[in-house]
C-alpha cells in the first residue's frame, strides 16, 4: 500500500486565490482526518470523517475553509479566499476502525503571499 | 476543551545523554496516549499507551503512562544524532464513531555529536 497520498506537496499562492488540497487515503481506512500544523499552534485537528461522513468540523477555522469526502478514496480541503495566515502544513491522516494510531500523509506545504 | 501540554518545548543534549520528555493531558473520555516522532516530514508512530504503569519499550526508547496523574513520559537513553526530531504526544478520546486525537505542541530535541 502506498500510504496516504497528498497533493500538491508544495503550493505557493497569492492572497485571495482559491486553494484545493487533495488526499487519497489508505484503502479500507474508515477514518480520515485533516490537520494543520504551524510553529505557533502545533498540530490542530480541522475536521474528520468516518465512512465519508463528517463527524466533527469544530476545528475548521472559519467559513473560508471547507472539506469534502465524496467517496472512500478521495477527500479535499478547500480554502477560498486564502489569506497569509493560512500558511501552514496541512496533513491528511487515516485510521482503520479499531486502529491504534493514525497514519499521516507527507503533508501539503502551503504558503500564501 | 481537550488539552495536551508537553515539556520542555526544546532540549539540546550531547550524544550519549539520556533524556526524558513530558506530556500531561486533559481529555474527555480518555482512551489512549500516543507518541510520535516528526523529522522533516510527517509524524511517525512510536507508542500507544492505554494502561497505567506498563512500560512500552522499543530499543533505546521507552514510555509509560500514569492515568491517575494524567501524564506520560518518553525516555530516550544513549541518544544519537538521529534522534534529533520533534516528539509529539497525543491523547485520544473514547472510540466508536468518536475518534479525536489532540496533539501537544511537541518537544524539539537536538542531539549534538
Amino acid at each position: 500500500d502506498a500510504g496516504v497520498i497528498q497533493s500538491p506537496r508544495h503550493e505557493v499562492t497569492e492572497m485571495g486565490q482559491e486553494v484545493t488540497l487533495r488526499c487519497k487515503p489508505i484503502s479500507g481506512h474508515d477514518y480520515l482526518f485533516w490537520y494543520r500544523q504551524t510553529m505557533m499552534r502545533g498540530l490542530e485537528l480541522l475536521i474528520y470523517f468516518n465512512n465519508n461522513v463528517p463527524i466533527d468540523d469544530s476545528g475548521m477555522p472559519e467559513d473560508r475553509f471547507s472539506a469534502k469526502m465524496p467517496n472512500a478514496s478521495f477527500s479535499t480541503l478547500k480554502i477560498q479566499p486564502s489569506e497569509p495566515r493560512d500558511s501552514a502544513v496541512y496533513f491528511c491522516a487515516n485510521s482503520p476502525i479499531g486502529g491504534n494510531t493514525i497514519y499521516f500523509g507527507e503533508g501539503s506545504w502551503l504558503t500564501v503571499v | 476543551e481537550d488539552k495536551v501540554v508537553q515539556s520542555p518545548l526544546s532540549l539540546v543534549v550531547h550524544e550519549g545523554d539520556t533524556v526524558t520528555l513530558n506530556c500531561s493531558y486533559e481529555v474527555t473520555n480518555f482512551r489512549s496516549l500516543l507518541w510520535y516522532k516528526q523529522e522533516k516530514k510527517a509524524p511517525t508512530f512510536l507508542f500507544m499507551l492505554t494502561s497505567s504503569g506498563i512500560e512500552k519499550k522499543s530499543g533505546r526508547l521507552s514510555s509509560i503512562l500514569d492515568k491517575k496523574e494524567l501524564f506520560s513520559i518518553l525516555n530516550i537513553t544513549a541518544t544519537q544524532t538521529g534522534d534529533s526530531a520533534v516528539y509529539l504526544c497525543a491523547a485520544r478520546n473514547s472510540g466508536g464513531s468518536n475518534y479525536k486525537l489532540t496533539f501537544g505542541k511537541g518537544t524539539l530535541l537536538t542531539v549534538n555529536p
